[in-house]
């Protein structure tokens, strides 16, 4: 069965500090597609990030980089230099990629990130 | 563009009162889906919809219906509401295929069951 593990629940941090999300996933398929989301204190949901299980790049976009480690089963999000606006809950997702009968999008149970200024 | 919207955003119900929610979406997406995220739990699948006039079950289908009658509107329906339906209900769409592609969210409806 698939799983996403966020064992964060909560990380506090000062304005400028760079900060790590944590994401281990649990799958047996060899294709699946990892997803980050963030859910800032307004309550929607903003997509983030889509990579495939073929794709290991680190991928950076402006203060967010995502680390895709396969022999760990990890997908971790950094935010460089965080910002208030940066104070969210983020939620990791995994996918199998499958058909309709098949695989759902599961999500982890979310890390919430506080950035004090 | 208004990509996914929901309708209302806030509603409080009594035990066995029924509703509606409305889920819209102007991107032409085959897929509509609606969540429900309690606390510590994440996001759950309730039901789902591949194209007009299709439905299925997710994870935690018990005590919902849905109807998929146009292409751009997905219904969420609670006939005999309990406070264990106490929750934010979140719709969203994806354009693709399959599971892999990217859903779009809607920004919750806050349902609360007295």
């Amino acid at each position: 069965a698939q799983k996403v593990t966020q064992a964060q629940t909560e990380i506090s941090v000062v304005e400028k500090e760079d900060v790590t999300l944590d994401c281990v996933y649990e799958t047996r398929d060899t294709t699946y597609y990892l997803f980050w989301y963030k859910q800032p204190p307004s309550g929607e949901l903003v997509f983030l990030i889509r990579r495939n299980s073929f794709d290991e790049q680190n991928e950076i976009s402006g203060r967010y980089s995502w680390n895709f480690q396969k022999s760990t089963s990890s997908f971790n999000f950094t935010i460089t230099a965080s910002q208030v606006v940066d104070s969210a809950v983020y939620f990791c997702a995994l996918s199998g990629g499958g058909n309709y009968n098949t695989d759902k999008l599961i999500f982890g149970t979310g890390t919430r990130l506080q950035v004090f200024p | 563009n208004a990509g996914v919207t929901q309708t209302p955003k806030f509603r409080v119900l009594k035990t066995g009162q029924s509703m509606t929610l409305l889920c819209a979406q102007d991107m032409n997406h085959e897929y509509m889906y609606w969540y429900r995220q309690d606390p510590g739990m994440g996001l759950r699948l309730i039901h789902y919809s591949v194209g007009e006039g299709t439905t299925a079950k997710g994870e935690v289908p018990d005590g919902y219906n849905v109807s998929r009658l146009k292409k751009q509107n997905f219904l969420l329906g609670l006939e005999s509401a309990a406070p264990s339906q106490t929750s934010v209900y979140f719709c969203a769409s994806s354009p693709g295929t399959s599971w892999a592609d990217t859903q779009y969210f809607g920004p919750g409806t806050r349902l609360t069951v007295l």
